[in-house]
């Protein structure tokens, strides 16, 4: 398989705009989760979903933010508008079950 | 409420000493516990997991880490540390209790530094 792939790995933008983030989770799996990865705080948890419902959207920063899984196979990410304070890498990961977690390589988002 | 601490944001090491990693944790039942490994501009790599059974966990490059209920903590160990094995270590738990809740508590992360 070929993990957990994510689209674009890096993107650079600027305030005000859309930013929408891509994910393919492992074939099979069926929990998908959003993540954010900054120095100040660390890796949060924005959203995850099962079977594609979304599940727990707590950490989800505000309503710029949305998240979709319209199939088992893709997910976005999307935040509108941007803000420089979004700027950071935003990981998506998938399980089945088993609870073990698979991470995807990131995007490195730069708003300006 | 569930909580992961990692007490040292940053482990120096040398070059075939043993390192250790530590996490202590916080959950109101019986914890599911993970470790995961994140080299430079990389995702995080899952290393080893403790459900039940053996409070010795193995897992990937080498790695183990001893489940200790009496302490609440998972550290993670290696007998004798390599220069590649420098990158930032995450502890992460999960209630039993917590059912379909999939939700992973995180530690903040430990920087591993190994010095050749």
């Amino acid at each position: 398989d070929a993990g957990v792939i994510q689209s674009p790995r890096h993107e650079v933008t600027e305030m005000g705009q859309e930013v929408t983030l891509r994910c393919k989770p492992i074939s099979g799996h069926d929990y998908l989760f959003w993540y954010r990865q900054t120095m100040m705080r660390g890796l949060e948890l924005l959203i995850y979903f099962n079977n594609n419902v979304p599940i727990d959207d707590s950490g989800m920063p505000e309503d710029r933010f949305s998240a979709k899984m319209p199939n088992a196979s893709f997910s976005t990410l999307k935040i509108q508008p941007s803000e420089p304070r979004d700027s950071a890498v935003y990981f998506c990961a998938s399980s089945y079950h088993q609870e073990t977690q698979y991470f995807g390589p990131g995007t490195r988002l730069l708003v300006l | 409420a569930q909580s992961v601490a990692q007490p040292e944001d940053q482990v120096n090491v040398a070059e075939g000493n043993p390192l250790t990693v530590k996490c202590t944790y916080s959950v109101s039942g019986n914890p599911y516990l993970f470790w995961y490994v994140q080299y430079p501009n990389r995702g995080l790599q899952f290393l080893l997991k403790y459900i039940t059974g053996d409070n010795l966990v193995k897992g990937s490059y080498g790695f183990e880490a001893e489940f200790n209920k009496s302490q609440t903590s998972f550290h993670l160990k290696k007998p004798s540390a390599l220069v590649s094995d420098s990158a930032l270590y995450f502890c992460a738990v999960r209630d039993i209790r917590a059912g379909n809740n999939r939700k992973l508590i995180w530690g903040l992360g430990t920087s591993l530094a190994v010095n050749p």
